[in-house]
């Protein structure tokens, strides 16, 4: 069971480039999430969704955008990359409400 | 907006000791904490959870408590070995919803 997949691991982007984070989960889970993660901060909320076709703005969103076409994809897109976007980002699920959210690996990605 | 205070940020203890992380959270609504181990270059991992209409947990060595009068949860380990060396997180969920805001971590480091 591969849980919760992130593609890519690592990416430096320029600033102003635009890239799409690849979530992708096969546990069936109606609930995905994405966070931020920056050295001593902790994770930010991004987006979050219940389920298919249903999308919600966490704590930090702007800057981003997301779809969830199915229930098993979760990408997150950055539009116009910003330094301030260099970061950890982490996809996780959740099968439904307050249960174990399942974090995938990570992308490293930074903004130069 | 919601709002988790995680205490200490850093924590040394000898091998054997115990170790206590302590939280606060800003939001009467919420109704589950969520604790996860995070180690190197992974994504975070559930250790313990508890649930609103519980007082206390226990799991081997981990235990946590919850006061909701005081907005309180904290994380204990007893006899801690080295490999529990890893930053802690703490969570609480938006309100009655899924979605979980995390303290900024704590970074315990067991020696031997």
């Amino acid at each position: 069971n591969a849980g919760v997949t992130q593609t890519p691991k690592f990416r430096i982007l320029k600033i102003g480039q635009s890239m799409t984070l690849q979530c992708t989960q096969d546990m069936n889970h109606n609930y995905m999430y994405w966070y931020r993660q920056d050295p001593g901060m902790g994770l930010k909320l991004i987006y979050y969704s219940v389920g298919a076709g249903i999308t919600d703005k966490g704590e930090v969103p702007n800057g981003y955008n997301v779809s969830r076409s199915t229930t098993e994809d979760f990408p997150l897109r950055l539009e116009l990359a910003a330094p301030s976007q260099t970061s950890v980002y982490f996809c996780a699920s959740t099968g439904s409400g307050n249960t174990e959210a399942f974090f995938g690996q990570g992308t490293r990605l930074t903004v130069v | 907006g919601e709002n988790v205070e995680q205490h200490p940020s850093t924590l040394s203890v000898q091998e054997g000791d115990s170790a206590v992380i302590k939280c606060t959270y800003s939001d009467s609504a919420s109704n589950y904490f969520p604790w996860y181990k995070q180690e190197l270059g992974k994504g975070p991992q559930l250790i313990i959870d508890i649930r609103s209409n519980v007082g206390e947990k226990k799991d081997q060595r981990i235990a946590v408590t919850l006061n909701k009068t005081a907005k309180h949860f904290s994380l204990h380990i007893t006899e801690t070995q080295p490999e529990d060396s890893a930053v802690y997180f703490c969570a609480a969920t938006y309100g009655t919803g899924t979605a979980l805001i995390f303290g900024k971590g704590t970074t315990l480091s067991v020696s031997s």
